[in-house]
């Protein structure tokens, strides 16, 4: 099975501020990776597929970046909304796995 | 709009099974893959496998083999999930999730959790 190691575990930022995550793959995933957002009770949302493409009606302050086996999620100008847990998973081959996940606090 | 609507928390017994549903609506059922997820309390996501609606074709992550069961009803536009001779690790909330071409889950069931306790 492809490992996806994320980090941070945990982000605390400030309003109007930008973060980034990282998500490493225990090998090349050539770039079938998706972020998502999961807020506190709920199921996870799709941010970023293939990487870097953003889902429809997700705001552009979120993109994606990365290939191989490293990966980025930049989320800028933080707004309170984006409390919440990020995790990254790929779909280069079975069985899909995630991130154990990132959770964002705002300072 | 794409909708998928999952049945109601679970309590069981354990060694016993259960079978949660998820209705789709909102797009042709048996064009996409159908997949579900496991989040254990306090957890990460787990992926369980899929099912193709269309031909009833499934894939699963070898560690839910012989716990999981997927099964899909075209007549109703609903997934199925049995999963059988459940522990209290078996408790979480399950989620069915949608795929689509790009790749990734679009689209999500509201969750169904199943807890496991005599």
């Amino acid at each position: 099975d492809i490992q996806m190691t994320q980090s941070p575990s945990f982000l605390s930022a400030s309003l109007g501020n930008s973060i980034t995550i990282t998500c490493h793959a225990s090998q090349n995933i050539k770039g079938w990776l998706a972020w998502y957002q999961q807020k506190s009770g709920n199921a996870p949302e799709l941010l970023i597929y293939k990487a870097s493409s953003l889902q429809s009606g997700v705001p552009s302050r979120f993109s994606g970046s990365g290939s191989g086996t490293d990966y980025i999620l930049t989320i800028s100008n933080l707004q309170p909304e984006d409390i919440a847990t990020y995790y990254c998973q790929h779909y280069q081959s079975f069985p899909f796995t995630f991130g154990s996940g990132t959770k964002l606090e705002i300072k | 709009q794409v909708q998928l609507q999952q049945s109601g928390t679970e309590l069981v017994k354990p060694a016993s099974s259960v079978k949660i549903s998820c209705k789709a609506s909102g797009y042709t059922f048996t064009s996409n893959y159908m997949h579900w997820i496991r989040q254990q309390p306090g957890n990460g996501l787990e992926w369980i496998g899929w099912i193709y609606p269309g031909n009833g074709n499934t894939k699963y992550n070898q560690k839910f083999d012989g716990k999981a069961t997927l099964t899909a009803d075209k007549s109703s536009s609903t997934a199925y999930m049995q999963l059988s001779s459940l522990t209290s690790e078996d408790s979480a909330v399950y989620f069915c999730a949608r795929s689509d071409v790009g790749g990734g889950f679009a689209y999500w069931g509201q969750g169904t959790l199943v807890t496991v306790s005599s």
